[in-house]
């Protein structure tokens, strides 16, 4: 059990480019789930999918982003034409079948818009 | 629609004191209840969980917390607090077995003076 791993770790990125996140859940873990900290806050949910579907979208989630898990393991989150507001953590998370909801955290992707 | 409202964004405790922390969560319907902590440039770690069994719910690192459905609260205490409990905490409410996103207080920030 290698625990969730998001990459990159940190993101400087201009205003109007795009990017790309990576999460890998814990092996097994059918639940996958994002969620966006910005500073001073707690997490706020954003998407959830259940192996390859996704099954909720948070209106945080604008049409500039898009969240995808083709073979319902590891998961994409993309923002597309970024904002300054955007500057936050992306955190991912996993859960197993049946765990009442636990959810075990990566160590999240630090996004910083210029 | 859960919330749940933090009391303090910040505590100061003394290394040896008592450690408080309020979290009120509201719920349509029965919750499950969890607490986490996140150290600086990390992600969050489960400290404990009330997830409808015992009311008194033991986690790691010594901390406990007690499920009040009266009072709508899951304070989280710690007898005698250590210098390696600095750190910020966020309390978060899931909706029971049929809910999956957790929704999350605003976080409170314990500095431990030596």
């Amino acid at each position: 059990d290698t625990g969730v791993s998001q990459d990159p770790r940190h993101k400087i990125t201009k205003r109007g480019q795009n990017v790309t996140f990576r999460c890998d859940p814990i092996s097994e873990h059918n639940r996958l789930y994002w969620y966006r900290q910005t500073l001073g806050q707690g997490p706020e949910f954003l998407t959830y999918f259940q192996n390859e579907a996704q099954l909720e979208k948070s209106r945080l989630l604008s049409d500039r982003f898009s969240a995808e898990r083709p073979k319902g393991s590891f998961s994409t989150l993309e923002i597309q034409r970024t904002e300054q507001g955007d500057s936050a953590m992306y955190l991912c998370a996993s859960s197993p079948t049946g765990s009442k909801n636990i959810q075990y955290f990566g160590a999240g992707t630090r996004l910083s818009v210029l | 629609a859960q919330s749940v409202t933090q009391l303090g964004s910040h505590v100061s405790v003394s290394e040896g004191a008592l450690v408080l922390l309020r979290c009120n969560y509201s719920s349509s319907v029965p919750p499950y209840l969890f607490w986490y902590v996140q150290y600086p440039n990390q992600g969050l770690q489960l400290l404990l969980k009330y997830t409808s069994a015992a009311t008194l719910v033991k986690g790691i690192n010594g901390f406990e917390a007690e499920f009040k459905k009266s009072e709508t609260s899951f304070h989280l205490t710690k007898p005698s607090a250590h210098m390696s409990d600095a750190a910020e905490y966020f309390c978060a409410v899931s909706e029971g077995a049929a809910g999956n996103k957790l929704t999350f207080g605003g976080g409170t920030r314990v500095l431990v003076k030596p």
